[in-house]
């Protein structure tokens, strides 16, 4: 079974532009989280899909939005990028407690 | 919110040392998730438990859920240089794929060969 796939891996965006980041989670799995990791902040939750909608969310602001397709694949946008926002993005794929990670998308924000 | 307190947030010991750390929660958890990540890589699953009292072992790694349900440690027996990464506790407050994971801020391990 193929693992959860994340692409892409590496982005370099400017302030104030935005950006996609794309998510293929575990076949089968319906759940999908995604997570801000940063060195000071740890892995931090931003929401999570589960058969096309939005059951939790994270305390992110607005500008971080995402979505999920009817085939499980997840996107997460972010608008207006920020310095802060460089950070590693992880995804993860659920269909139990359970949480699969892909290997993420490095965002570094100039 | 919630938190999870993870100490110790570094550890640098001798290989074939035994390795302990633990975390603690404030809420009562029904799923205890532990992970280990490599530079550059997202989260690998180590060990999974869902019952307080529940000991667990994946060859030298060995957790545990604690009977009050808001902690749990892991034990890595006899440490190599592999075992170097940051590694994470995760608390679920809801039973099944409900709810999100909590994350500690990870344990940072690296191993003297």
């Amino acid at each position: 079974k193929a693992g959860v796939t994340q692409t892409p891996r590496y982005l370099i965006k400017t302030r104030g532009q935005q950006v996609t980041l794309s998510c293929s989670p575990i076949s089968g799995h319906r759940s999908v989280s995604w997570y801000q990791q940063t060195p000071g902040q740890g892995l931090q939750f931003l929401f999570e899909y589960f058969s096309e909608t939005q059951r939790n969310k994270g305390n992110f602001p607005g500008r971080f939005s995402g979505r999920q397709f009817s085939n499980s694949r997840s996107e997460m946008n972010v608008s207006t990028l920020e310095l802060g926002d460089s950070a590693l993005y992880l995804c993860a794929s659920r269909d139990a407690a359970e949480a699969f990670f892909g290997q993420g998308t490095r965002l570094t924000v100039v | 919110g919630q938190q999870l307190n993870q100490s110790p947030q570094s550890m640098f010991i001798q290989e074939g040392e035994d390795v302990s750390m633990n975390c603690t929660s404030s809420s009562i958890f029904n799923t205890w998730l532990w992970y280990k990540q490599d530079p550059g890589e997202g989260p690998v699953l180590l060990i999974a438990l869902y019952k307080a009292g529940e000991l667990t072992s994946n060859g030298r790694l060995t957790a545990q859920f604690g009977i009050t349900r808001k902690d749990s440690f892991l034990n890595i027996s006899a440490s190599i240089p592999s075992d170097v990464g940051i590694y994470f506790c995760a608390g679920q407050l809801h039973g099944g794929s409900q709810g999100n994971l909590i994350f500690g801020k990870g344990t940072k391990l690296s191993v003297k060969p």
